[in-house]
């Protein structure tokens, strides 16, 4: 069983911190690895996608990866409440996704 | 379509009953993916099409759980005499290629099993 591994939260912040998210993985030969947002009740959306060990930042968020460490991070600066969602670590194994169990942030206004 | 499409979007069974959840893919997609997702908890795989064929069904929980996509596009779950250990979201992605791409989630299906 391919194991991915979050803090479940949940992580408080205040509107304009930098909120960090961390995710550990078991699976050495894993390539690419996933943040996926959601909302409550609603379906996971994909955020960011990162192969390389490395920082690959879009706008706001900046994921970090460490295939040595079997770690990849998520960094969101400037927090918006809009941001207040659990998010998804996820590793591909062949084509198949493994989740954790996602990480509850919630930005205070 | 413009995205994945599940129905239907809420389910309550008794336990016993039978269900069938369906997807639709994004047009054009091979890959299609089912997940299971129980409350506070992250997605699980449950199984994997490419096209009609089914490559791996590792992730069914039990043999009461079925899926087909005979024409290599729409996707039915079957669950066979409902548990209540069944209650959860079933969740739907496809994925353009072959199954390495981005995979892009339906709205799921929320069930409960009384």
């Amino acid at each position: 069983q391919k194991e991915v591994e979050q803090n479940s939260g949940p992580l408080s912040v205040p509107e304009g911190a930098i909120a960090s998210l961390n995710c550990t993985y078991s699976d050495r030969v894993s390539q690419s690895f996933f943040w996926y947002r959601q909302y409550s009740g609603k379906s996971p959306e994909l955020i960011m996608s990162i192969y390389s060990n490395g920082d690959k930042e879009d706008g706001r968020f900046t994921a970090q990866l460490n295939k040595a460490s079997q770690y990849v991070s998520l960094l969101i600066r400037d927090s918006q409440p809009s941001d207040s969602a659990t998010y998804l670590c996820a590793v591909r194994s062949a084509v198949n996704l493994f989740f954790g169990t996602g990480t509850r942030l919630t930005v205070i206004p | 379509g413009a995205g994945v499409s599940q129905s239907p979007r809420y389910k309550v069974a008794k336990r016993g009953q039978d269900v069938a959840l369906r997807c639709d893919p994004i047009s054009g997609h091979v890959s299609l993916f089912w997940y299971q997702q129980a409350l506070g908890q992250g997605p699980e795989f449950l199984t994997y099409f490419q096209n009609e064929a089914q490559l791996d069904k590792s992730g069914l929980p039990s043999d009461r759980f079925f899926a087909e996509r005979p024409e290599g596009s729409v996707s039915t779950l079957k669950i066979q005499r409902t548990q209540q250990e069944d209650s959860a979201v079933y969740l739907c992605a496809s994925s353009r290629g072959q199954g390495a791409e981005t995979q892009y989630f339906g709205p799921g299906t929320r069930l409960l099993v009384l």
